[in-house]
């Protein structure tokens, strides 16, 4: 039971290039979100789905995109990207079943855009 | 304008003493509330929550208050250990929301 797992764990893209982060859950959870974080602030929620097959956005979903290929997978990327998006990325699933909030998160994908 | 608020960036603390991080929130409507844990370069863990119908809630060495009228919490750690240095973060939920809304961390250093 490997829980969350992110591929890459670290990223150097060029300004403009695009690339899809990986994420992965074998806990059989519906929920499934995108954080990045950044210093001093606290994670952010970039999107999430609910289900397998629905995608929302949250705080600061511009210049992302995501897929729920099914309920494990749940990917995002980058079309172009841009400095700003220099951050440490998360990805976390919940299931909502329980009344619990508890997320559960990989251990992060760290992009640095040149 | 942050909803969820964690004053203090550092805090350090000698081992066996009690650790006391503090978050402050400004919206009424959250009603749970969750403090995770971090340590580098790994995701953050889920360590204890509580809901908005308690004042408190334990879990071993760690306790959750809640004043809902000052619109504050703090978790207590006792006695701090030195495997308890890492940064934490509070966040808070609304009911049937699916989002969490964050701190911005505390680093707890414990020193031996």
């Amino acid at each position: 039971n490997a829980g969350v797992t992110q591929t890459p764990k670290f990223q150097v893209l060029k300004t403009g290039q695009s690339m899809t982060l990986q994420c992965a859950q074998d806990m059989n959870h519906n929920s499934m979100y995108w954080y990045r974080q950044d210093p001093g602030m606290g994670l952010r929620l970039i999107y999430y789905s609910a289900s397998e097959g629905t995608t929302d956005k949250g705080e600061v979903p511009n210049g992302y995109n995501v897929s729920r290929l099914n309920k494990r997978e749940f990917s995002l990327r980058l079309e172009s990207a841009a400095p700003s998006q220099t951050s440490v990325y998360f990805c976390a699933s919940r299931n909502p079943d329980t009344y619990q909030e508890t997320q559960y998160f990989g251990p992060g994908t760290r992009l640095l855009v040149l | 304008d942050q909803q969820v608020k964690q004053n203090s960036p550092s805090l350090s603390v000698q081992e066996g003493r009690i650790s006391i991080l503090n978050c402050d929130y400004t919206n009424s409507m959250f009603d749970y509330f969750l403090w995770y844990k971090k340590y580098p370069a790994e995701g953050p863990t889920f360590l204890i929550s509580i809901s908005s119908i308690k004042d408190k809630n334990e879990d071993g060495r760690f306790t959750v208050f809640l004043n809902k009228s000052a619109k504050h919490l703090s978790l207590h750690i006792v006695p701090s250990q030195p495997g308890d240095s890492a940064v934490y973060f509070c966040a808070a939920s609304e009911d049937s929301n699916y989002q969490l809304i964050w701190g911005a961390g505390t680093k707890l250093i414990i020193k031996p």
